[in-house]
């Protein structure tokens, strides 16, 4: 079965930093892909950041980069400038590229950035 | 264009009492997906429609949850005799096609039992 682990409940971080949320998943398939989402207190779910099993290259878009390191079944999320707009819950999703089209998520994040 | 919407956004029930929630995806998307996201946690998946076709339904919590999308666009949730259990967000979220990999999520509908 799959899992996804995010071990920071919260991480508080200055404007204009770099920020890294952890990852880390289990699971038995070759092929997965792993996705990061922002949830603000309006409640939407807002896709980031998308990185297939078998990509080498690291997934950027913008100012959202994906540290994956497979050996380790890690996917960290590094935002560099945080803004105060950041501030949200953020979850690390996974799912099985054959079969179910479902997502797997963690428990989440919650990022606070600090004027 | 439009995205994902829901209504209602917010649901007050007593509890034993039906509710429907409803889902409209943005036109066209092939899949579509309900989720239940508890407070405090992480969405967990429901079920799961291609087209009018209903492929998984193997998270849905028990027989008092029933979901439809009877001409492949918009999909209904419905939870019969609600417990406080089932206090919730439910997200629904819809994907172009088959292959695609990204899931377009809407508001949610809060529901609150009491």
């Amino acid at each position: 079965a799959q899992k996804i682990t995010q071990t920071q409940p919260g991480m508080f971080v200055q404007e204009k930093e770099a920020v890294t949320l952890d990852c880390t998943y289990d699971t038995s398939d070759q092929s997965y892909g792993l996705f990061w989402y922002k949830q603000p207190s309006s409640g939407e779910m807002i896709f980031l950041i998308y990185q297939g099993s078998y990509d080498e290259q690291n997934a950027t878009e913008g100012r959202y980069s994906l540290n994956f390191q497979k050996a380790r079944k890690s996917a960290n999320l590094v935002i560099s400038a945080s803004q105060l707009g950041d501030s949200a819950m953020y979850f690390c999703a996974m799912r099985e590229s054959q079969g179910a089209q479902k997502l797997v998520f963690g428990q989440g994040t919650r990022l606070t950035i600090n004027p | 264009g439009a995205g994902v919407s829901q209504s209602p956004r917010y649901k007050v029930a007593k509890r034993g009492q039906d509710v429907a929630l409803r889902c409209d995806p943005i036109s066209g998307h092939v899949s579509l997906f309900w989720y239940q996201q508890a407070l405090g946690q992480g969405p967990e998946f429901l079920t799961y429609f291609q087209n009018e076709a209903q492929l998984d339904k193997s998270g849905l919590p028990s027989d008092r949850f029933f979901a439809e999308r009877p001409e492949g666009s918009v999909s209904t949730l419905k939870i019969q005799r609600t417990q406080q259990e089932d206090s919730a967000v439910y997200l629904c979220a819809s994907t172009a096609h088959i292959s695609s990999y990204e899931q377009y999520f809407g508001p949610g509908t809060r529901l609150t039992v009491t």
